[in-house]
């Protein structure tokens, strides 16, 4: 099965501190990659999306991610927090399914509150 | 601001009711998708239409059925509602016909509470 796990469901973290966000996907095809953000009482915002050739990807708001083939992972980074970023981040990777369609397929979700 | 909107925002109602969202599409693009989410299930992926004809469909319950209208404006319908119902839909929006690298850009969401 294709999927997308979010390895943490919630990350505290202090202001201006670092912060990784961890995703893993399982896919034995090419995968297009996607983070998105979710602010309290609105819509999924996309931060930043992998499709190919440059493995680290930089997106809105300072944040980055890394794709690792190997590792099958793709992971969010932000190397200084702020409080405005507490919101929920959503990991996705886009699949192609037989009849010609295709899916967006997201983790459970990753809480990241930042504290003062 | 994406550039989808939806209506309404909040919608409460009752077992057995039957109730409509709508969602706007960004100008130009011709793919509405339909996504529910509730904090048992997460994101789930109900229904895509490209450009007034059903695309995709993932685990949209057969009380639950979606259009796409001419001027690609999209209609969901739900009937026959029940309690676990109640959740956060979102309508988003693709360019193309739903291509695998393809961006997809959501609206705010209208959260439906079934009393």
């Amino acid at each position: 099965a294709q999927s997308v796990t979010q390895l943490d469901s919630q990350v505290p973290v202090f202001e201006e501190a670092p912060v990784e966000l961890r995703c893993n996907y399982s896919s034995s095809v090419s995968v297009y990659l996607f983070w998105y953000v979710q602010y309290p009482n609105q819509g999924l915002q996309l931060l930043l999306k992998y499709l190919s050739g440059s493995t680290l990807v930089k997106g809105i708001n300072g944040f980055e991610a890394e794709f690792n083939k190997s590792q099958t992972s793709f992971h969010l980074r932000k190397p200084s927090v702020h409080i405005s970023d507490t919101a929920e981040y959503f990991c996705a990777v886009s699949l192609s399914f037989s009849g010609g369609y295709n899916k967006l397929i997201f983790g459970a979700g990753t809480r990241l509150a930042v504290h003062p | 601001d994406s550039g989808v909107t939806q209506t309404p925002k909040h919608l409460i109602t009752a077992t057995g009711q039957r109730v409509t969202l709508r969602c706007s599409p960004r100008s130009g693009d011709l793919s509405v998708y339909w996504y529910q989410q509730s904090l048992d299930q997460g994101l789930q992926f109900l229904i895509q239409y490209y450009n007034g004809e059903e695309r995709a469909k993932g685990n949209i319950l057969e009380r639950f059925s979606a259009q796409q209208f001419p001027d690609l404006h999209s209609e969901l319908n739900l009937s026959s509602l029940e309690l676990g119902d109640s959740a956060l839909y979102f309508c988003a929006s693709s360019v193309g016909e739903g291509l695998v690298w393809e961006t997809q850009y959501f609206g705010p969401g209208t959260r439906l509470l079934v009393l």
